[in-house]
């Protein structure tokens, strides 16, 4: 069975503080790794990686793979009080055609 | 894009009633998945459709649980009876070609409690 894990479970920091959220897995056939943020509604996408040591970039937010070790981080730097929500790692298995998650890193960020 | 449409937003029953909840898939998109978030237990996935056909049905929890998918861009999920325990968020969410991209599209969730 798939399987995901977080870590870690929650985050309190404030603004401007740069914080990196972990993501280990265990998939029988890796296609992707994604990462979602979650605010009050839904889960919105942010990144999929598909090869290791490639970083994925958007303004503030990276992330990168490690295929071999199984895991992802995602770094968020300069934060501010609008990253406040759940990040969720996602693995999607080819063979079985889902997506696992994970039970998410909720972030804090005050002011 | 409208993006994916969930109804209701929110529903309150008591135990033992019958709930339908519905999903309309974004123009174009060809898989469907129905997930549940609870706070103990994460988002877990129940069943998911690849055009019209369900593919995996394993996280349904027991036969008070069924989805179906009568066309391309509907489905529903419908708990009969329902219980307490059932009380989450139920979100649905569409893809073109998941098993190639892997990105999802969520809507926006219906709030569920079991009274």
């Amino acid at each position: 069975e798939d399987k995901v894990v977080q870590s870690p479970l929650s985050l309190v920091v404030h603004e401007g503080d740069t914080v990196t959220l972990n993501c280990s897995y265990e998939v029988t056939n890796f296609r992707s790794l994604l990462w979602y943020k979650q605010e009050k509604k839904a889960p919105t996408f942010l990144f999929m990686l598909t090869s290791s040591g490639i970083e994925k970039k958007s303004g503030r937010l990276s992330s990168i793979l490690d295929k071999k070790e199984l895991f992802s981080i995602l770094n968020i730097t300069a934060t501010q009080t609008g990253d406040s929500a759940v990040y969720l790692c996602a693995v999607l298995d080819t063979n079985a055609g889902k997506s696992t998650f994970g039970d998410g890193t909720t972030l804090t960020v005050k002011p | 894009d409208a993006g994916v449409i969930q109804s209701p937003r929110h529903e309150v029953t008591e135990m033992g009633q019958e709930v339908t909840l519905r999903c309309k898939l974004i123009s174009g998109h060809n898989s469907l998945f129905w997930y549940r978030q609870t706070m103990m237990r994460g988002l877990e996935l129940l069943i998911y459709f690849n055009n019209n056909v369900p593919i995996d049905d394993s996280g349904m929890p027991e036969d008070r649980f069924s989805a179906k998918m009568p066309n391309a861009s509907f489905s529903t999920l419908k708990i009969q009876p329902s219980e307490p325990r059932d009380s989450a968020v139920y979100f649905c969410a569409s893809s073109q070609g998941h098993a190639n991209t892997g990105e999802l599209f969520f809507g926006e969730g219906s709030r569920l409690t079991v009274l």
